[in-house]
């Protein structure tokens, strides 16, 4: 089946800093990649959709700015959270998806703490 | 908008017995699929069944069954001879196709916890 991976898997950074989060297909080209974050014990929440070679589409409420994603070829996708503050402090998780196909390819997520 | 229900925060099931979680969906959309994942404590997302909008027999892979009943929105999961490593927390998706745009974009219900018990 389909991997993707995520690097880091964890990291703890300071507040103010930015961290960078890579998702990553191995075995295939995803036309989509997606990143969602997740809190305690909530759902999974979609925070923006990237296309390769495109600027990626936000969700409402989800800050363009604060969370930067570049979506440079078509296994791999980034998402830098900037200037960093404790409440970014959540689960990551992207997924990748091929053309004209249902299903969505989850990594395995990325634990942000934000001290 | 598109929403996803699941009612139950937490449910227990005796080992080897049938358990069914619950999901109801909200679209306006024709084509749809939906989904249903496992998350165990590593996080991972694990997909376990698919059902699309238009397939008329009920979705099966192995120990899982999807119930779809379209006319109510709904579509369960059944998890027949529970094991003590379905213990974890599962997720009821919905995935629609916008007309703006060429990919599916998929929103999760909240989460139902599984606990088997021995």
């Amino acid at each position: 089946g389909a991997v993707v991976s995520q690097h880091p898997s964890r990291v703890i950074c300071k507040s103010g800093t930015s961290v960078k989060i890579e998702c990553r297909s191995l075995d295939f080209q995803a036309t989509t990649m997606f990143w969602y974050r997740q809190f305690p014990k909530q759902s999974l929440m979609l925070m923006a959709t990237s296309n390769e070679g495109s600027k990626a589409t936000y969700e409402q409420g989800v800050e363009k700015d604060k969370f930067l994603i570049n979506h440079a070829s078509l296994t791999l996708s980034t998402l830098t959270v900037t200037s960093a503050h404790p409440e970014d402090s959540s689960f990551y998780i992207c997924s990748a998806s091929l053309a004209d196909s249902y299903e969505q390819y989850f990594g395995p997520g990325t634990r942000l703490t934000v001290t | 908008a598109q929403k996803i229900t699941q009612t139950q925060p937490g449910m227990f099931v005796q080992e080897k017995e049938a358990v069914t979680l619950d999901c109801t969906y909200d679209t306006s959309d024709q084509s749809y699929g939906l989904f249903w994942y496992k998350q165990p404590s590593s996080g991972e997302m694990i997909f376990l069944i698919y059902q699309g909008s238009y397939d008329e027999q009920n979705a099966t892979e192995g120990r899982y069954s999807l119930n779809f009943q379209k006319a109510r929105k709904s579509a369960n999961l059944v998890i027949s001879a529970s094991q003590l490593g379905d213990s974890a927390m599962y997720f009821c998706a919905m995935s629609s196709a916008s007309e703006k745009t060429s990919y599916d974009k998929v929103i999760f219900g909240p989460g139902t916890s599984l606990s088997v018990i021995p």
